[in-house]
């Protein structure tokens, strides 16, 4: 399975700031995904980047909030902008496998807005 | 989007009982997955399911996917405190990205 390289794993940032998540994968994938895990929660998906086109969003998300890059097969990042309170959470990228094989996760970046 | 159901959503229990947790929707899953998550890490596969009916085992824990492949059932025997973490599960239809349930996080208690 793939490896992934996440960073930073963690960071504390002002309020209406940005900060920029980076992933890196060891092999080349066609789509990337991008998780958010709110404090106690579950994964919510934000968005999936795909390599050439723009990155598709879900229902909540917008692209102006969470501006994600997919410059090549192998890297992707993903912005959050204008920081609240609110965004304080895990942010995790992901790669799927083959049908029916497991996603591979970063180990998160744990965000703390003040 | 399917939606999982997961229960219970918090589960602490004393070393060396067996616990139980559950997955369930409404729809049908083309396959599941099981995943464990530890604090500071993001979460690592268990298993896949996929046929009806399928029992899987990997050491203390066994999986069965169920016969309408609606449901799913994670089973630990004998639970360590080195078991603690967040088990999530989670499904997705053919090329739709990968949807979790809420999850259990299960503590054992030395």
């Amino acid at each position: 399975s793939a490896v992934i390289s996440q960073k930073p794993s963690r960071d504390i940032c002002q309020r209406g700031t940005s900060l920029t998540i980076q992933c890196q994968v060891d092999s080349q994938v066609t789509m990337m995904f991008w998780y958010r895990q709110q404090p106690g929660q579950s994964l919510t998906l934000i968005a999936t980047a795909n390599q050439g086109s723009e990155a598709t969003y879900e229902s909540g998300f917008v692209i102006d909030k969470f501006p994600i890059s997919r410059p090549n097969l192998t890297f992707s990042t993903l912005t959050v902008s204008n920081m609240s309170p609110e965004d304080s959470s895990i942010y995790l990228c992901s790669v799927g496998g083959r049908l029916n094989y497991g996603y591979t996760f970063g180990s998160g970046t744990r965000l703390t807005v003040v | 989007t399917q939606l999982l159901e997961q229960s219970p959503q918090f589960l602490s229990i004393q070393e060396g009982e067996n616990l139980t947790v559950y997955c369930n929707s409404s729809s049908v899953f083309s396959s599941l997955q099981w995943y464990r998550q530890e604090p500071g890490e993001g979460p690592v596969l268990l298993v896949t399911v996929v046929t009806g009916g399928e029992v899987k085992k990997l050491k203390r824990l066994t999986f069965q996917f169920g016969d309408a492949r609606k449901d799913s059932s994670l089973h630990i025997t004998a639970a360590q405190p080195g078991d603690t973490g967040l088990y999530l599960c989670a499904s997705h239809s053919g090329n739709t990205p990968l949807v979790f349930g809420k999850g259990t996080r299960l503590s054992v208690i030395a």
